[in-house]
């Protein structure tokens, strides 16, 4: 079975600059997460999504960040304009109401900003 | 709000030497409890979870109890390996109203085997 894919893996842009990322989870998950991690802690949530519904993203900073689950399989997290303090890497996860809570991790994308 | 606190690293240990890494909650209600590991380069990884008080999970030689009377879930390996290098994050569903609620993470704790 195919885990979570998340792309690009690495992403250095400058500051101002536009920036996206993608994530597919694993097939049949319905639920979509979107963390952000810092380095030296703890991933923090962005946003999370049942099917197409983003039903919690009240740690979306929603004046620079935006989110969308189209079709309610893949997804997309856009930053505009990006901020220094953005350099991160950002987590996508995905689970089933079937597996309980258990929630499945991509690898992230490296974002570097300059 | 409901909260994880780990263990500051990193913790440096010699292989076959015995492994805590203490974790500690704050929440309301009956949340499950995780604990992740991160290996250099890769995602995160479920280690073992536990979903109610008493509940013992393992996997790999690792194990944690579920002890709500001191709100803790402390990871343990009696004999590490160097390949068990890596992050570890402890956390817990925030479930709300639903099964598939976020997780809290604690900060990580780094650690390190040597030969």
């Amino acid at each position: 079975e195919a885990g979570v894919v998340q792309s690009p893996r690495y992403k250095i842009i400058e500051k101002k600059q536009p920036v996206a990322f993608w994530c597919n989870p694993i097939s049949g998950h319905n639920t979509l997460y979107w963390y952000l991690q810092n380095l030296g802690q703890g991933p923090e949530l962005l946003i999370r999504y049942e099917n197409e519904e983003a039903v919690d993203d009240s740690q979306l900073p929603k004046d620079r960040f935006s989110a969308e689950r189209l079709k309610g399989v893949d997804s997309t997290l856009k930053i505009q304009p990006a901020e220094l303090g953005d350099s991160a890497v950002y987590l996508c996860a995905s689970s089933s109401q079937g597996q309980g809570n258990e929630q499945f991790f991509g690898p992230g994308t490296r974002l570097t900003v300059l | 709000g409901n909260s994880v606190t780990q263990m500051e690293g990193p913790v440096t240990l010699s292989e076959e030497a015995f492994l805590t890494i203490n974790c500690t909650y704050t929440a309301t209600g009956y949340p499950s409890l995780f604990w992740y590991v991160q290996y250099p380069g890769e995602g995160l990884q479920l280690l073992l979870k536990a979903t109610k008080a008493d509940d013992k999970g393992s996997n790999k030689g690792f194990e944690a109890t579920y002890r709500k009377e001191t709100t803790s879930f402390h990871l343990e390996k009696g004999s590490v390996q160097v390949s068990d290098s890596a992050v570890y994050f402890c956390a817990l569903s925030d479930r709300g109203s639903s099964n598939t609620g976020k997780l809290i993470f604690g900060q990580g704790t780094t650690l390190q085997v040597k030969p």
